[in-house]
């Protein structure tokens, strides 16, 4: 059974930093993109970052270029999303996912329960 | 690209169909146009890919559709779990979301 489990999110003021983590289980890990969607509250979808399989590629929103790191350790099963500069529209529930048949581009077909992070004075 | 989803909110009945449209700025790569229904608390659940394939394990009254830069979802006869709000993705130039629809119980 595939599973998505993030962790690392919580309360920060505006400026400051957090790392998100993501442990995968249940598939081949290692040969999976995998991405992270983050959702404001009460608001939609919004794609925040892709990485590849060996992390030769990866992608940002425009609204977290130069903010936010992606990257993975696929000995370990994790994939990390490094937030820095963060803001108080930063402020969602992040869900890490997995994509269906493994390759960058395609569809969301695991997801984890979603990290809540908190951008406040 | 940018998608439109319309109408925002769909009040319907039990029973009823549900037609929810997503319009693309630009075509879609190879038709890379997926549907997600996402309840409340809950994580996005994949229902459609490829703007008409269903994902696994997912009922046959929810089929999807293409034309051009226009993708339909349908739910036909809807049944009381379907209210949610259902998100329409495009995964073929980088990823993006349409703002969703609310199918809502009337």
């Amino acid at each position: 059974e595939v599973q998505l489990v993030e962790s690392g999110g919580g309360l920060v003021k505006p400026g400051g930093s957090l790392r998100l983590s993501c442990a995968a289980s249940g598939f081949n890990f290692q040969y999976y993109a995998m991405h992270w969607v983050r959702q404001a509250p009460g608001k939609g979808l919004e794609w925040v970052s892709s990485i590849s399989s060996t992390s030769s590629y990866i992608s940002y929103a425009d609204s977290v270029k130069g903010r936010f790191t992606i990257s993975r350790d696929n000995a370990k099963n994790l994939v990390f999303l490094q937030m820095n500069s963060l803001r108080t529209e930063d402020t969602a529930l992040y869900y890490c996912a997995s994509p269906q048949g493994g390759s960058y581009y395609d569809p969301f077909d695991h997801w984890g329960q979603g990290n809540p992070v908190i951008v406040a004075a | 690209i940018v998608l439109t989803q319309s109408p925002g909110i769909l009040s319907l009945s039990p029973g009823e169909t549900a037609t929810l449209s997503c319009r693309a700025s630009h075509s879609i790569n190879s038709g890379f146009l997926a549907w997600y229904q996402q309840k409340p608390g809950q994580a996005p659940r994949l229902l459609i890919f490829g703007a008409s394939k269903r994902a696994t394990g997912i009922p046959d009254r929810f089929s999807g559709s293409a034309s051009g830069t226009d993708f339909t979802l349908t739910i036909t006869g809807l049944e009381t779990e379907d209210f949610a709000v259902y998100y329409c993705q495009q995964y073929g130039s980088s990823w993006t979301f349409g703002h969703g629809t609310k199918v809502e119980i009337k």
